[in-house]
């Protein structure tokens, strides 16, 4: 086990285009966790999964996003009709049952033209 | 609601000196405090948590559950320390700061 990884690691598209970023986590860690981070700021929490439930999402997370971890192991992140201020790093991380440290994918950058 | 403040973006000390990177929360609960910690093209990962009470790679972080801070310090900085540094409350999600910049200069 490699970690959590993320793909693809850049993606660059254009104003409207749906893009989609994939996630996996390690391998025994049932909670998974998706952040946005732009310069200059930290991860921002966008919604997490314990196993395959949904359990919060952030208010920043508008329609146009959506998230899915459909067996309780990888997870997606959709944005659909991307605009410019989608551009952003999004990270991944995971762990397990108790409380503790998040383990982190080297992100997804996305940019949109 | 938890928020983490990080009051400074920029910090530059001299190798050999002291460093004090600054942490408050706002938590209702018990919290729960890390430091994260980015080297430069590396992925985040954990530097140290209030519960273990370890020392990381010299550095430590006390919680004053008073004055709401979990400062990271350490007595000796080295050229090595310089990364992003940042502050995170565990609480179902996890909070993080802004973050601050460390360079450590020769």
């Amino acid at each position: 086990d490699t970690g959590v990884s993320q793909d693809p690691r850049h993606k660059i598209t254009k104003r409207g285009q749906n893009v989609t970023f994939r996630c996996d986590p390690i391998s025994e860690h049932n909670r998974l966790y998706w952040y946005r981070q732009t310069l200059g700021q930290g991860p921002e929490f966008l919604t997490y999964f314990q196993n395959e439930a949904q359990l919060e999402k952030s208010r920043l997370l508008s329609d146009r996003f959506s998230a899915e971890r459909p067996k309780g192991s990888f997870s997606t992140l959709e944005i659909q009709r991307t605009e410019q201020g989608d551009s952003a790093m999004y990270l991944c991380a995971s762990r397990g049952a108790a409380p503790g440290e998040l383990f982190f994918g080297e992100g997804s950058r996305l940019t949109v033209l | 609601a938890q928020r983490v403040t990080q009051p400074e973006k920029l910090l530059s000390v001299f190798k050999g000196a002291p460093v004090e990177l600054k942490c408050n929360y706002s938590y209702s609960g018990s919290p729960e405090l890390f430091w994260y910690v980015q080297y430069s093209r590396q992925r985040l990962q954990l530097l140290l948590r209030h519960i273990s009470r370890e020392s990381i790679k010299g550095f430590t972080a006390d919680l004053n559950k008073g004055e709401t801070s979990f400062h990271l310090k350490k007595p000796f900085a080295q050229e090595e320390d310089s990364a992003m540094y940042y502050c995170a409350l565990s609480g179902g999600k996890s909070t993080f700061g802004d973050g601050t910049t460390l360079t450590v200069k020769p």
